[in-house]
């Protein structure tokens, strides 16, 4: 059964990059079946996502944070990360990580979440 | 690329029946498969129907998904309401670009 853990840290100042890595287990993250994506939601409000990459390194990226994201995949570690540069305090939410099947466009299953608040 | 527009919020009362809607503002909602996600407080959310109209293994069959092409729009209907059923539900769908949507989320009170 697959499970993936979101690490990283949970305040970070206005104008560095957040930094944070998806851990999966239970299976390859080189499976062919799935991309891997990341979410957001900010307190209070709906979700967003961020981007997903595929085990090649092959990435979407959300058009309105496309400039601000990279996504990488460690196939060694079983892990992929995100990296959001330039960040201000809209960027603090709960950033999820989940499976995504690129061809019905399906997240499941999600991690539990990480708050990342951005403040000084 | 386009939107998901979802009711802000719903109530109805247990035993009762709902239906959520999630309309797409361009491209045919029949060309790209909808999810809808249920989000309880403080935790992440989960599936409750996948493909337009799939339910994974363990979601009661209370809940169907339908899309109508005619309003280009997807539903979500949740029957014999309970109590437990309360939650924030998300439809998401994406393009030809791969770009993925998620509609704004609905709040479902059961009173």
């Amino acid at each position: 059964q697959l499970q993936l853990q979101e690490s990283g840290p949970g305040l970070v100042k206005p104008s560095e990059t957040l930094s944070l890595t998806c851990t999966v287990s239970g299976g390859s993250i080189s499976s062919s079946s799935y991309y891997w994506g990341w979410i957001r939601q900010p307190p209070g409000k709906g979700l967003e996502w961020i981007g997903s990459i595929y085990y090649s390194g092959s990435t979407y990226y959300n058009p309105s944070l496309k400039s601000r994201v990279t996504i990488s995949v460690d196939t060694s570690k079983n892990q992929f990360s995100l990296k959001l540069s330039s960040v201000t305090a809209a960027d603090t939410a709960v950033y999820y990580c989940a499976s995504w099947e690129l061809l019905t466009g399906w997240f499941d299953p999600w991690g539990q979440g990480t708050l990342v608040t951005v403040s000084s | 690329n386009f939107m998901l527009t979802q009711p802000h919020s719903v109530s109805e009362s247990p035993g009762k029946t709902v239906t959520i809607s999630c309309t797409r503002s361009s491209g045919s909602i029949a060309s790209n498969y909808v999810q809808w996600y249920q989000q309880r407080p403080g935790s992440a959310p989960t599936t409750v129907i996948y493909e337009d109209n799939q339910r994974p293994s363990g979601v009661p069959d209370r809940f169907s998904g339908s899309i109508d092409s005619s309003s280009n729009s997807a539903s979500l209907t949740i029957s014999g309401l309970k109590t437990e059923d309360e939650a924030d539900y998300y439809c998401q769908s994406y393009d030809s670009s791969n770009d993925v949507v998620f509609g704004g989320g609905t709040k479902l009170t059961v009173l």
